[in-house]
């Protein structure tokens, strides 16, 4: 089992539905991350919030939209997505800037497909 | 611009036979370099963290080093549940970024 939760585990969308992925870690980390990944290939990052506040945003389209509402969730909204956006949407944390080099610890993701 | 190279894209063994995954990196100033093991339909599950040159860590069948230019991950007499995908990243120190750059794994099969 990971420390970071994300649910759902696996959600299915038309083009024009809004829904949202939520991610969630008690670690007391202080920097989380979306990353998007293709079968067979590494993560993409897509942001980066660092202390509740938004540090990356790696040029994602705006139908992707982040929110973190709290040190210990992270949410991942999504509205009018294109069916090359189904993918792994994994969700990672670490202790944040300032505490070291520390590994990002990840989720298990939502797979995502668009129909 | 930051890069990292794994080779080989994948590797086959048969259970008990011992290698190497290799992970050449450019980057400037590496503040981290991190294995991950990833299963399929999993997120990757974090390894190892090695951060100076000469640095080395173990776990069970596992031992990851470090020179200036790459890395390896030596595996000792696999077994079938060390199939996976192994990947390497860097974190490089410019900006205080804590931006991870992704190699494109290794896919191993050990074969009982």
């Amino acid at each position: 089992d990971t420390e970071v939760t994300q649910t759902p585990k696996h959600l299915v969308m038309g083009m024009t539905n809004k829904k949202s992925l939520k991610c969630e870690q008690h670690m007391g980390h202080r920097a989380m991350y979306w990353y998007k990944q293709k079968a067979k290939k590494p993560p993409e990052l897509m942001f980066v919030y660092s202390y509740e506040k938004l540090s990356i945003n790696e040029s994602v389209p705006s139908r992707f939209s982040p929110e973190c509402p709290n040190s210990s969730l992270l949410n991942l909204h999504l509205h009018a997505l294109q069916p090359e956006d189904s993918a792994l949407y994994l969700c990672a944390s670490s202790p944040g800037a300032g505490r070291g080099n520390q590994p990002q610890h990840f989720g298990d993701g939502t797979r995502l497909s668009i129909l | 611009e930051d890069q990292v190279t794994q080779s080989p894209e994948a590797l086959r063994l048969q259970e008990g036979e011992s290698s190497s995954l290799n992970c050449s990196y450019t980057v400037s100033g590496l503040r981290g370099l991190f294995w991950y093991r990833q299963d399929p339909g999993k997120g990757p599950e974090f390894l190892f963290t090695l951060y100076s040159a000469g640095e080395e860590k173990e776990k069970e069948r596992l031992k990851a080093t470090l020179t200036k230019k790459e890395s390896f991950l030596h595996i000792t007499a696999p077994k079938p549940e060390d199939s996976a995908t192994y990947l390497c990243a860097v974190q490089a120190s410019q900006g205080g970024s804590e931006k991870l750059v992704f190699g494109k794994g290794t896919k191993l099969t050990v074969n009982p």
